[in-house]
């Protein structure tokens, strides 16, 4: 079946614009998360939707960062003025439930390069 | 605050050899302890879901197991294709999923 799907794949865009990138989860999915992979690093969290709860934002860097997901369909993830510290990989999961009792499902995330 | 410690950073293991991977967790209330592998270029694929502490899951040549306080994932005579970096985390109700930095296996021929 269809998984997690990000768009685009890879972005390279100049300090100072601004980005959108996108998720389309699995469907039937209720919970959806993002998250930043830093060259080397760990998965950093950023923000996590919930059915129609109030998302989780307590881990958006700055408020140059913003999402938005429409009910239980797709999320974009908003960077406005990028700096080159934004540079990472952003990657989007989904899962069934979202309370510890189901997995989380990956997508192959989105490279973004600030030069 | 829910936290996730893997260790070691980085194995380098012989084809056969077998071992053992750590990841040692401190959460209010766990309602799941996840094991993901991550190749490079790749989002994490999902490999076991641990609840309670005594669980024990398999899957191929990876055993999953579960105490209060932490997690080892052992790997039974590895392949070359079992490197990838292994991922810990821990899920504590309708919360995030918090992630440990991972554990690089690498396996020689």
């Amino acid at each position: 079946g269809a998984g997690v799907s990000q768009s685009p794949s890879n972005k390279v865009t100049e300090k100072g614009k601004d980005v959108e990138l996108r998720c389309d989860p699995i469907s039937g999915h209720t919970a959806l998360y993002w998250y930043r992979q830093r060259l080397g690093q760990g998965l950093e969290f950023l923000i996590y939707f919930q059915g129609n709860s109030a998302p989780d934002k307590s881990g958006l860097p700055s408020d140059r960062f913003s999402a938005e997901r429409t009910g239980e369909s797709v999320s974009t993830l908003t960077i406005q003025r990028t700096q080159q510290e934004d540079s990472a990989v952003y990657l989007c999961a989904s899962s069934l439930l979202g309370n510890g009792n189901s997995p989380l499902h990956f997508g192959n995330g989105t490279r973004l390069t600030v030069t | 605050e829910d936290q996730v410690t893997q260790s070691p950073e980085a194995l380098r293991l012989q084809e056969g050899e077998s071992s053992s991977l750590n990841c040692s967790y401190t959460v209010s209330g766990l309602r799941g302890l996840f094991w993901y592998r991550q190749d490079p270029g790749k989002g994490p694929e999902f490999l076991f879901t641990l609840y309670s502490a005594g669980e024990e899951k398999e899957k191929e040549r990876l055993k999953a197991t579960l105490t209060k306080k932490e997690s080892f994932l052992h790997i039974t005579a590895p392949k070359p294709e079992d490197s990838a970096t292994y991922l810990c985390a821990v899920q504590a109700g309708f919360q995030k999923l918090v992630f440990g930095t991972g554990t690089r296996l690498l396996v020689s021929p």
